[in-house]
């Protein structure tokens, strides 16, 4: 089947160290890969996506590259902000006909102190 | 930018009543959907639709119901509300492209049953 897993939270860090956030996937077909963020009080925004193997997707200083050998999708930053504090959601979807329906992770939380 | 827009932010119903959640998207997309969003879960699908008038079950439909009697508008409705449904609801939509496109969401709609 198709399935995303990603790493456990809550993930605390101080302010300027470095993020990653694992993620890796199952999937029937060829996927597209996506990392979304969910800020408080707030719905999901794409934060990233790359659509076929060693496609790095970056967007604010985060990045992550599509590996298909390890199929994974790893989430980085090298020095995180108090205002990247937020939920990320890992996230495939297949290439195919008619909707392009989603399969997302648990999430996790992230909080970044000062 | 794409703007999707759910009716409300927060609210409160009581149990066996009939609840109406809409959510209108902007961009023309043909792809739309429900979530529902809890703690530990992740996101789910509820429902999605590909075009006026079509609709395709999700994950977890059991309860709910939808319509799409225009492009732009999806509503969800809950037949008879239960306290198992309060969450957050989460509407999204998508452009038809064979699954490289990603999901566009609005803000939610956190629902209560009393």
């Amino acid at each position: 089947g198709n399935s995303v897993t990603q790493m456990e939270g809550p993930v605390t860090l101080s302010e300027e160290a470095f993020l990653t956030i694992n993620c890796t996937y199952t999937a029937t077909g060829y996927p597209s890969l996506f990392w979304y963020v969910q800020y408080p009080g707030e719905g999901l925004q794409l934060l990233l996506k790359a659509t076929k193997a060693d496609d790095k997707g970056s967007n604010k200083g985060f990045e992550a590259t599509y590996r298909k050998e390890t199929t994974s999708f790893h989430l980085e930053k090298g020095s995180v902000q108090v205002s990247d504090s937020a939920v990320y959601f890992c996230a495939l979807t297949l290439i195919q006909t008619g909707a392009n329906n989603l399969f997302f992770g648990t999430g996790t939380r992230l909080t970044v102190i000062p | 930018d794409v703007k999707v827009t759910q009716s409300s932010r927060y609210l409160v119903k009581r149990t066996g009543e009939k609840v109406f959640l809409e959510c209108v998207q902007d961009m023309d997309h043909e792809n739309m959907f429900w979530y529902r969003q809890d703690p530990g879960l992740g996101l789910r699908l509820i429902y999605f639709s590909y075009d006026v008038k079509m609709k395709e079950k999700g994950d977890i439909p059991e309860g709910y119901s939808v319509s799409r009697e225009k492009k732009e508008r999806f509503s969800l409705i809950l037949e008879s509300a239960s306290t198992n449904q309060t969450s957050m609801y989460l509407c999204a939509s998508s452009l038809s492209s064979g699954g490289r496109q990603p999901q566009h969401f609005g803000d939610g709609t956190r629902l209560s049953i009393l």
